[in-house]
């Protein structure tokens, strides 16, 4: 079974600064999915940004961006120029690529705090 | 495009009675959608996944008589919590499949707080 790790319970960071959220996990398949949901205090679930595992360049979308190590199980988060809206809890996910097989798997997640 | 809604948004049932959670898809349509679980300050934890015109499968340790699933068209998915009791209470998430630039991809409702009195 997949396993999702987010050792970074709480953060926060100054407005504008550039903030760093840790994800590992442990599956033994070779091709699979990693994401980054966003939830504010509104409890949506919005998807940030997603990574294909076979895929070696690692995605950015605008602020966003991560560092996706595949040999250390390895998936950050990267917010550049935090802004006030970013505060909310960050959910790393995994998914198998396998169609049919669609099953989310969430870390515990971090709660970011943007200071003004 | 890919909105989910959710209904009601926010229930408070007595001890015993039964509610039920409809999950819609209102600009695609979706042949799998997914319900999740999640406690105060916990992550999301998949109950059951349910695909139209069959029968929804269920994760390991979730009781399929208790949470009731029917999945009628591509465009609903219901969640009917039978027999409530106060461990009930959390917060029922839902999410529907869809394609977006060639990969599937969930996109989350936002959620139904369901209180058990």
């Amino acid at each position: 079974a997949q396993t999702v790790t987010q050792s970074q319970p709480e953060m926060s960071v100054q407005e504008a600064e550039t903030v760093t959220l840790s994800c590992t996990y442990d599956t033994s398949e070779s091709n699979y999915y990693l994401f980054w949901y966003k939830q504010p205090p509104s409890r949506q679930m919005i998807l940030v940004i997603r990574q294909e595992a076979y895929k070696q360049q690692n995605a950015t979308e605008n602020r966003f961006s991560v560092n996706f190590q595949k040999a250390a199980k390895s998936f950050s988060l990267k917010i550049s120029d935090s802004q006030l809206g970013d505060t909310a809890m960050y959910f790393c996910a995994f998914r198998e690529s396998n169609f049919g097989n669609e099953k989310l798997t969430f870390g515990t997640g971090t709660r970011l705090t943007i200071i003004p | 495009g890919a909105v989910v809604s959710q209904h009601p948004s926010w229930v408070i049932c007595k001890s015993g009675t039964s509610v039920k959670i409809e999950c819609r898809s209102l600009d695609f349509q979706a042949t799998t959608m997914f319900w999740y679980r999640q406690f105060p300050k916990q992550s999301l934890m998949l109950m059951a996944t349910s695909n139209e015109g069959s029968k929804a499968t269920y994760e390991q340790g979730v009781e399929k008589d208790k949470f009731l699933i029917n999945h009628a068209s591509l465009t609903l998915s219901t969640l009917t919590v039978t027999s409530a009791h106060p461990e009930d209470s959390s917060f029922y998430i839902c999410s529907a499949r869809t394609r977006d630039r060639g990969l599937y991809e969930q996109y989350f409702g936002p959620g139904t707080r369901l209180t058990v009195t």
